[in-house]
């Protein structure tokens, strides 16, 4: 299975700093990496996919880049709605899986 | 818009199956290039793929299945098509598979993969006697 490896595991901000988030897998996926919103009580909800691809309807201050191994997500100017757990997901090859997630508290 | 819905009792003896259902409004099950698939979450393990059925309206078409090597062949995805729902079944529970269930879209994006963008709002399902 391939492994996401996601660091921080968990961060503290404050509303308007820029966030950036790591995800590293154990093999090369390509471009085939999602990233993921979590709030609590709630289902994860789908911020970008392609590793750059903004789902519709998210803020332009999510970005996200990278292939082969290496992926980042950043919050750019950190709203309040933003403090959440986030999640990378592959879809290169099944079984599909996620990182362990990164918490983004307010500082 | 599509929605999704679970549904399923929420205690689930030790040893027993796990039977849960998920509708699907604003879509449907048997349209091609969707993957419907149950994912869990539980603090020790995350966030895991438990699986999918793809199917199309090609009626000749059975479907296709996959799942997770993980479960070790304890699981079961089907689709009822004329009530546009699919299930999961997981047998010889323990409670380590008590976790939050749902599910799941997953629609093939051509050139950029498999994507889960319209997830159920999940259902908490305990393995306890």
């Amino acid at each position: 299975d391939i492994q996401l490896t996601q660091s921080p595991s968990s961060l503290s901000a404050s509303v308007g700093d820029r966030v950036t988030i790591t995800c590293r897998a154990s093999q090369n996926i390509n471009r085939f990496l999602s990233w993921f919103q979590q709030k609590p009580g709630k289902a994860p909800k789908l911020l970008i996919y392609a590793s750059s691809n903004f789902q519709g309807g998210v803020p332009s201050r999510f970005t996200g880049s990278g292939s082969g191994t290496e992926f980042t997500l950043t919050i750019n100017g950190l709203q309040p709605e933003d403090f959440a757990t986030y999640y990378c997901q592959q879809s290169f090859i099944t079984p599909w899986t996620f990182g362990q997630g990164t918490r983004v508290e307010i500082q | 818009q599509v929605q999704l819905q679970e549904s399923g009792p929420g205690l689930v003896r030790p040893s027993g199956t796990l039977s849960l259902t998920c509708s699907v409004s604003g879509g449907s099950v048997s349209s091609g290039s969707f993957y419907w698939s149950w994912v869990r979450q539980s603090p020790r393990e995350g966030l895991e793929w438990i699986g999918y059925f793809y199917s199309t309206e090609d009626t000749r078409y059975n479907g296709d299945t996959k799942y997770n090597p993980s479960l070790k062949g304890r699981v079961t995805i089907s689709a009822d098509t004329p009530k546009n729902q699919f299930s999961l079944k997981l047998n010889s529970v323990t409670a380590a598979d008590t976790a939050f269930y749902y599910c799941v879209r997953v629609q093939e994006r051509y050139r950029y993969g498999y994507v889960f963008d319209h997830w159920g709002q999940g259902t908490l399902v305990t393995v306890s006697s």
